[in-house]
């Protein structure tokens, strides 16, 4: 299986500046069509994970455009510019290369 | 619009069995790979399973495979989680997911005697 670690933030994180969360994969996640099989999902408390980025890079439908993925095949970052209270939560990094689909551990942020 | 409402949670005891429904709805649910993530109180996510659109390829987290079995029904647009030999390990909140972008509110199955 894949394995997924996320590193953890410096919390908490000013209102209105940048956090940037980091993931690594044990395996490189890009395939053959170019395309870098990582998601990120934002689980804010008491609700169900949001789909954030897919491909590494590319925004789902509706997000904001304060949030921004990066990345090689194995390391990977979400930048989250000028931090909201609304983004408060757990951000998860996933691999969809292979099954078993596998989440990094999560990475908590707090504003104040 | 998408909607996914998980069904079927509740207190089990060790050991029992449980079967989770999935009701989809504002998509043609027979075009879709669908799947179930779990997430123990306080945890992380863990991705359990997915089934295809005719249900021919279903793969599961290896740990799981014994245990879950996944299924749909598309006449009736929904998916089910079957359970079985459940332990403490398995208390959760349990998701249903058509993809990574579509997410129902879940279920919470606590088991405890």
């Amino acid at each position: 299986d894949i394995v997924m670690t996320q590193g953890a933030l410096p919390n908490p994180v000013p209102s209105g500046e940048s956090a940037s969360i980091t993931c690594q994969s044990s395996k490189s996640l890009l395939h053959s069509n170019g395309k870098t099989y990582l998601n990120w999902y934002l689980q804010r408390p008491g609700q169900s994970p949001q789909f954030l980025i897919y491909w590494m890079s590319t925004r789902a439908s509706g997000v904001s455009d304060r949030f921004s993925g990066s990345g090689s095949g194995t390391d990977f970052t979400l930048k989250i510019s000028r931090v909201e209270a609304e983004d408060v939560g757990v951000y998860y990094c996933q691999q969809d290369l292979e099954f078993p689909l596998t989440f990094g551990s999560g990475t908590k942020l707090e504003i104040k | 619009e998408v909607k996914l409402v998980e069904s079927g949670g509740g207190l089990v005891q060790p050991g029992r069995s449980l079967k989770l429904s999935c009701a989809a709805s504002g998509f043609s649910f027979n075009d879709y790979w669908m799947g179930w993530v779990r997430q123990a109180p306080g945890k992380g996510l863990e991705w359990i399973g997915e089934i295809n659109q005719d249900s021919s390829t279903i793969n599961y987290t290896p740990s799981l495979k014994d245990k879950f079995t996944i299924s749909r029904d598309n006449a009736q647009n929904t998916l089910y989680l079957q359970m079985s030999k459940l332990g403490s390990e398995d208390t959760a909140i349990y998701y249903c997911a058509r993809g990574p972008a579509y997410w129902g509110q879940g279920t919470l199955v606590t088991v405890s005697s």
